[in-house]
């Protein structure tokens, strides 16, 4: 089964940019993997899907600040332009042989 | 717009069983593949169990494998999770999601989730 590996927390500042990582772990470099935002208190909300290649798909109503990319094993979040709103937790999340496993978050602090 | 709705949660005693409902509306909810994720407090998303579409397939964790059983009734837009012999580490919110398209068949709209509490 594939492990995702995310940091347990980031910052940035309001206006700024911040890239999230996702790494897949070995044997697994080409999956695809979905990003979610979760607000405290709140349900989980889809961001994107993001391929091997880069290419990504993001949900409807997702910001033009949201974007996706890809290098070797890695999968990037990057959100531009912060908002207040945009502080949050990150998962990321994939699928192999009928099971789905989600990356331990990372916790996004606006500063 | 697409909503799902839970319910059915509460607080049960370690052993007991509960049954947790999902109703869908604003899409068609019989060309959907469907998920059950659970958060316990303060940690992160641990996936559950999916159904195929049309109820075809049935996946859970290994860690509820043969204690909680998912199912749907397309008739009704409804999505369950029949949860038995439950311990104090299925305390959680549990949310369901619809699948999106494509082979890995990932969330692409979530629940607002219904907490089950087990304890004693």
């Amino acid at each position: 089964q594939p492990v995702l590996t995310q940091s347990s927390s980031a910052s940035a500042s309001l206006g700024s940019s911040v890239k999230l990582t996702c790494t897949l772990s070995s044997g697994h470099s080409s999956y695809i993997i979905a990003w979610h935002q979760q607000q405290p208190g709140k349900a989980p909300r889809y961001l994107m899907k993001l391929e091997g290649s880069g290419s990504y798909n993001k949900g409807s109503g997702v910001p033009d600040r949201f974007s996706g990319s890809s290098s070797g094993a890695d999968r990037y979040l990057t959100i531009s332009n912060l908002q207040s709103e945009d502080e949050a937790d990150y998962y990321c999340e994939t699928w192999d042989s009928n099971t789905w496993v989600f990356g331990g978050g990372t916790k996004l602090t606006v500063l | 717009q697409v909503q799902m709705v839970e319910s059915g949660g509460g607080v049960v005693q370690p052993g007991g069983s509960l049954r947790l409902s999902c109703e869908a509306s604003g899409f068609t909810f019989s060309s959907y593949g469907m998920h059950w994720v659970r958060q316990a407090p303060g940690k992160g998303l641990e996936w559950v169990a999916f159904i195929r579409y049309d109820g075809s397939n049935k996946y859970h964790a290994d860690f509820v494998k043969g204690r909680f059983t998912i199912s749907r009734d397309n008739s009704k837009n409804t999505l369950y999770l029949q949860m038995n012999s439950l311990r104090a580490e299925d305390t959680a919110v549990y949310f369901c999601a619809k699948s999106g398209g494509g082979a890995a068949l990932l969330q692409d709209y979530w629940g607002q989730g219904t907490l089950v509490t087990v304890s004693s």
